[in-house]
């Protein structure tokens, strides 16, 4: 089965840059979604499609996908920014199925 | 408002059974796959089932199949997910989540708040 492979945990200082990461096996052909799960909360999708941003999702969010890496990065980061953040895929290759990344902790500084 | 509401959640022993249920509102129902993901006790989340507009089409995780059965009322605007032969390892919290358009594969953008179901004797 397809497996992305996620960072435990970033830390970023307040108002730099956070880069999380995803890898998986040729994932620059696939479409990737990212997901922002704060405590008790429900995910909530920030990027779909690569680089996609929402509405309502601020601009200080964004993505990219190329090879085996996909990227989400947060600029000038906030302190509500501090969340659990996942990759997300749909894999047909095996079995038609959403494979989630492993999570990633960013904790803001 | 577009909005999943998730209910049937609880305790149950191992061995046992629950279903869960979805309301959908908001949107028409008829028209989107549906999903269940789950998220045990500080992990990750994990997609458990998945079934398209018509119901026709069902599609299950390794560690659910042949246990799980998701299905669907569209009259009703409703999704299920009947939970037989329950162990300990699938306690978690269960979201109902829609994706953004018809498009089957395409990213989760609306979730329910979640129901909470615990596998313990």
């Amino acid at each position: 089965s397809y497996e992305l492979t996620q960072p435990l945990s970033v830390s970023v200082a307040l108002g730099q840059t956070a880069r999380i990461t995803c890898g998986g096996n040729n994932i620059g052909s696939k479409n990737v979604h990212w997901y922002q799960q704060k405590p008790g909360q429900a995910p909530v999708l920030v990027i779909y499609r690569d680089s996609n941003r929402p509405s309502g999702i601020p601009e200080r969010f964004s993505g990219s996908n190329s090879g085996n890496m996909a990227t989400l990065t947060i600029s000038r980061a906030q302190a509500g920014d501090e969340a659990d953040y996942y990759c997300q895929v749909w894999d047909s290759s095996t079995a038609s199925s959403y494979v989630f990344g492993t999570g990633t902790k960013v904790t803001v500084l | 408002e577009v909005q999943l509401l998730e209910s049937g959640g609880g305790l149950v022993q191992p061995g046992g059974s629950l279903r869960l249920s979805c309301a959908a509102s908001g949107f028409t129902f008829s028209s989107y796959a549906m999903s269940w993901v789950r998220q045990a006790p500080g992990k990750g989340l994990k997609w458990v089932s998945g079934i398209s507009t018509s119901g026709t089409g069902t599609y299950y995780a390794d560690s659910v199949k042949g246990r799980f059965t998701i299905s669907r009322d569209n009259s009703k605007n409703t999704l299920y997910l009947q939970m037989n032969s329950l162990r300990a390892e699938d306690t978690a919290v269960y979201y109902c989540a829609r994706p953004m358009t018809t498009v089957t594969d395409d990213a989760l953008d609306i979730w329910g708040q979640g129901t909470m179901v615990t596998v313990s004797s």
